[in-house]
């Protein structure tokens, strides 16, 4: 099975600034024939389902405000949300889909400080 | 847009089944779309289950192949989990989801996600 690693287990940000998740795989989610990293990121709010947020490691999914951006290849990547917005409170997953088992990390807990 | 729906007993004895069903609506179920449980204990994070195309091709989690059984009803545009042998530890959050399509060669990530149903296993 790839392990997901997140980095920090939870984070506190002023409203406006800026919080940096991190994410770990054990082995690559970088698909090579088509040059696609399978890294998922999800918002999870208290009471409802993940939302998909960002796909294909930096690919922002519709509807998703651009104050979400995500970066990185191979085994490390990371979620940035800029000028943070109370409704930002959540829990944040990454998930690889490279393989199966389909894992997630352990879920990063945002919140306002 | 499609829409998922988790329905089933929210109690269940110790070693017994847990059976819950997932219906589709607002869209088919017979799509170039996996359908996935997941689910996800009382405070802590999401564990992948399996997931079925509406051939009946099934991929299963290795921890949990050996208790698990997605089923897919056409007639019916739902498809179905099975969880036997409970225990306490199977108390959980139980979500169905979709995988989209975004252009992958072999899978996408998940896009439409039941509310999900609350199961505990409890005497």
């Amino acid at each position: 099975d790839i392990v997901m690693t997140q980095s920090p287990d939870s984070l506190a940000v002023s409203l406006g600034g800026r919080a940096t998740i991190n994410c770990k795989s054990s082995q690559t989610v970088l698909y090579i024939s088509n040059n696609k990293n399978y890294l998922a990121w999800y918002q999870q709010k208290p009471g409802q389902p993940p939302k998909l947020l960002i796909y294909w490691a930096s690919a922002r999914e519709s509807g998703v405000p651009d104050r979400f951006t995500a970066s990185g290849s191979g085994t490390d990547f990371t979620l940035t949300i800029s000028s943070l917005q109370a409704e930002d409170v959540a829990v944040y997953y990454c998930q690889q889909y490279y393989s199966t088992p389909y894992t997630f990390g352990q879920g990063t807990k945002l919140e306002i400080k | 847009q499609v829409q998922l729906q988790e329905s089933g007993p929210g109690l269940v004895r110790p070693s017994g089944t847990l059976s819950l069903t997932c219906a589709v609506s607002r869209g088919s179920i017979n799509t170039n779309n996996w359908w996935n449980w997941v689910r996800q204990p009382p405070g802590k994070g999401l564990e992948w289950i399996g997931e079925i195309f509406h051939t009946g091709s099934t991929n299963y989690n290795p921890s949990l192949k050996s208790r698990v059984t997605i089923s897919v009803d056409k007639s019916k545009n739902q498809f179905s989990l099975n969880l036997y042998s409970v225990t306490a530890a199977d108390t959980a959050v139980y979500y169905c989801a979709r995988v989209g399509t975004f252009g992958g060669l072999s899978t996408d990530p998940f896009d439409i996600w039941g509310q999900g149903t609350v199961v505990t296993v409890s005497s």
